[in-house]
This record gives structure tokens, sequence and C-alpha cells, in this order.
């Protein structure tokens, strides 16, 4: 069965101490692997598509990278205002727009 | 504004009364999906559409119907909610350019079901 996890479930970071959240997966096909970004009580934010392995993308304190197995969203020196739940989801080879996400990384960063 | 748009954002109803929450984009994408959000469980998938009148099954798509008669608009119809069907509803539509893929969501639709 083709499942993605996240972890760890939740995080608590101190401003600018850096780390990285885990999103693993077992699917019979990537097409595509997404990071979003969602705040409490709104629609998740687009942050990233990668493709294949080896591929890295950055946007401001955040970088994603994908392995043949897993994907890590790094977040350099957080600041507050990256407190949200980060989420990733897959996309299959079979069925072109079918997603499939985890359950997400509740991060906390404080002052 | 490019953006996705739902309503209602919030709805109580009761069992079997029928009921339509509308997804409309300005964006003039092709691929559009619906997406309810519980506790635990995180997003799933309940129908996509690839374009005017295509629509496929997500992974739970019973008790719920879809249409897709324009491009811009994605409505998510139940036609006898249950209250399992209680829940934060999500509307995205994705824009596929060189080979990459961005999609985009709506703000939400808190749905219960008495």
């Amino acid at each position: 069965e083709d499942q993605v996890t996240q972890s760890p479930e939740a995080l608590r970071l101190q401003e600018g101490e850096s780390s990285s959240l885990n999103c693993s997966y077992t699917v019979s096909g990537l097409r595509g692997l997404f990071w979003y970004r969602q705040d409490p009580g709104k629609g998740p934010e687009f942050l990233f598509t990668l493709y294949s392995a080896g591929e890295e993308k950055e946007k401001e304190r955040l970088k994603a990278t994908l392995t043949k197995k897993e994907s890590f969203l790094h977040i350099t020196a957080p600041k507050p205002e990256d407190s949200a739940t980060y989420l990733c989801a897959v996309q299959f080879n079979t069925g072109f727009q079918k997603l499939v996400f985890g359950t997400g990384t509740r991060l906390l960063v404080s002052p | 504004e490019a953006q996705v748009t739902q309503n209602p954002r919030y709805l109580i109803t009761v069992t079997g009364k029928k009921l339509t929450v509308t997804c409309s984009q300005n964006m003039n994408h092709e691929y559009m999906s619906w997406y309810r959000q519980d506790p635990g469980l995180g997003l799933r998938q309940i129908y996509y559409s690839m374009n005017v009148e295509v629509t496929d099954k997500g992974d739970v798509p019973e008790g719920y119907k879809v249409s897709r008669k324009e491009k811009r608009n994605f409505p998510l119809i139940l036609e006898s909610p249950s209250p399992n069907q209680t829940s934060l509803y999500f509307c995205a539509s994705s824009l596929h350019r060189g080979g990459q893929e961005t999609q985009y969501f709506g703000p939400g639709t808190r749905l219960l079901v008495l």
C-alpha cells in the first residue's frame, strides 16, 4: 500500500535553531513530491515540488531535498513566523492527479 | 488577484439535506481537486478533474459527487450528507508549466452535519 509518513509529529525550536523535517514514502512509482505550509484555519500554501532523487529546491530559510525513499525539509535559522504545520504529499506515476498526503509536522519556533 | 474561492466557508446542516459547496478559480487552470481534512488522518483526496467534463475518484469518493461543466468551477455535491462527512473541505487547482506543477488551495469550508 502506498504510504506517506512524516516525522516528527511536532517539533519545537528556538529561534535560530536549525533542524530538518522528514517525509518518507513507499509508493510504486513516484511522479512528484510536494511540500506545503499550513497555518491554522487556512488552506495549505504550496512550497516546493521535487521530481527526481538528488533534486533540491530552496526558498528563503527552507530547503527541500529528495532521495529515492524520503524527502527532507531543512529549516535554517528559523524565525517565529515559520511556525506552522508542514505537509508533504506524493503523486504517483499511475493516476496523474492523485495525491497522498502525510499527516504533517507541527513546527513551533519560540523567540 | 489569482485565487481559489470556496463558498460557503462555514455550513451547519442536518442529515440527508442535499448541499453543494462551490469552488472557483480565476487562473485558467485545467486541474482541480477536492480534499477533506480530518484530525489524525490528514488531507485525503475526494475527487479530481483534469479538464472540463473529465473527473475521477480520489481515495474517499463515497457520498460525494462532482461536476466540471466549466473550466473555472468545480462544485462538490453531497446528495445525502451524513455525520461522518463532518470535516474541513479544501478545493485546489493546479498549474502545470515547464514540467513543474504548482497547486493552489482555497481557504476551506468547515462543514458540520448533525
